[in-house]
């Protein structure tokens, strides 16, 4: 079964820093999905960003962007110019083709005025 | 607002009611989803209907019956839940090979 782990349960980072969220993930298939979403305190999960494993270049969605590392099963995510707004629990997701979502545990964002 | 809506976004029952949970989605996606999230653990995905088929039960207790009349809307009945049944119940909803998009929750509370 594939599982995702986020190593790291709280972060935090000072405004207009720059903050990189660790994920990994076991799987055995070549081709799948991550993405990372977002849910603030109000709860309604937002996607962030997505990434295909085929491929080999780094997903980026304004200040937010990937490091995909296939070979290592690494998909960390990299907040820039961090804003109070990103404050939120952060979930790494997996899905395989047509498979369902596999979620980490998240990591909760503080970000320090 | 990510098109997808739930009602009610709070909800307390004792253990001997029926509720209903609902979800709408307004995206035009064939695929819906319920999920439980519980503190510190990982989402974990309850069913998945695919034009309107139930496509996975994920060994979830008989007392949550989902129903989806459409593609635009799924139900989570409730009967007889336990107090660990106390959780936030996502739903959402995708095209089939996409990402999904959320709905705010029902925050459920068992007394």
């Amino acid at each position: 079964a594939q599982t995702v782990t986020q190593s790291q349960p709280e972060m935090s980072v000072q405004e207009a820093e720059t903050v990189t969220l660790s994920c990994t993930y076991d799987t055995s298939e070549s081709d799948y999905y991550l993405f990372w979403y977002k849910q603030p305190p109000s709860r309604q999960m937002i996607l962030v960003i997505r990434q295909e494993a085929y491929k080999q270049q780094n997903a980026t969605e304004n200040r937010f962007s990937v490091n995909f590392q296939k070979a290592a099963k690494s998909f960390s995510l990299k907040i820039s110019d961090s804003q109070l707004g990103d404050a939120a629990m952060y979930f790494c997701a997996y899905r395989e083709g047509n498979e369902k979502l596999t979620f980490g545990t998240g990591t909760r964002l503080t970000i320090i005025p | 607002e990510t098109g997808v809506t739930q009602t009610p976004r709070h909800l307390v029952m004792g253990m001997t009611n029926k509720k209903s949970l609902k979800c709408e989605q307004h995206l035009g996606h064939n695929a819906m989803y319920w999920y439980k999230q519980s503190a510190k653990k990982p989402l974990e995905l309850m069913f998945v209907y695919n034009f309107k088929e139930q496509t996975e039960n994920n060994s979830v207790p008989s007392r949550f019956s989902p129903e989806c009349p459409n593609s635009s809307h799924l139900f989570l009945h409730l009967h007889t839940l336990q107090p660990e049944d106390s959780a936030l119940y996502l739903c959402a909803s995708s095209r089939q090979v996409s990402e999904q998009y959320f709905g705010p929750g029902t925050r459920l509370t068992v007394t």
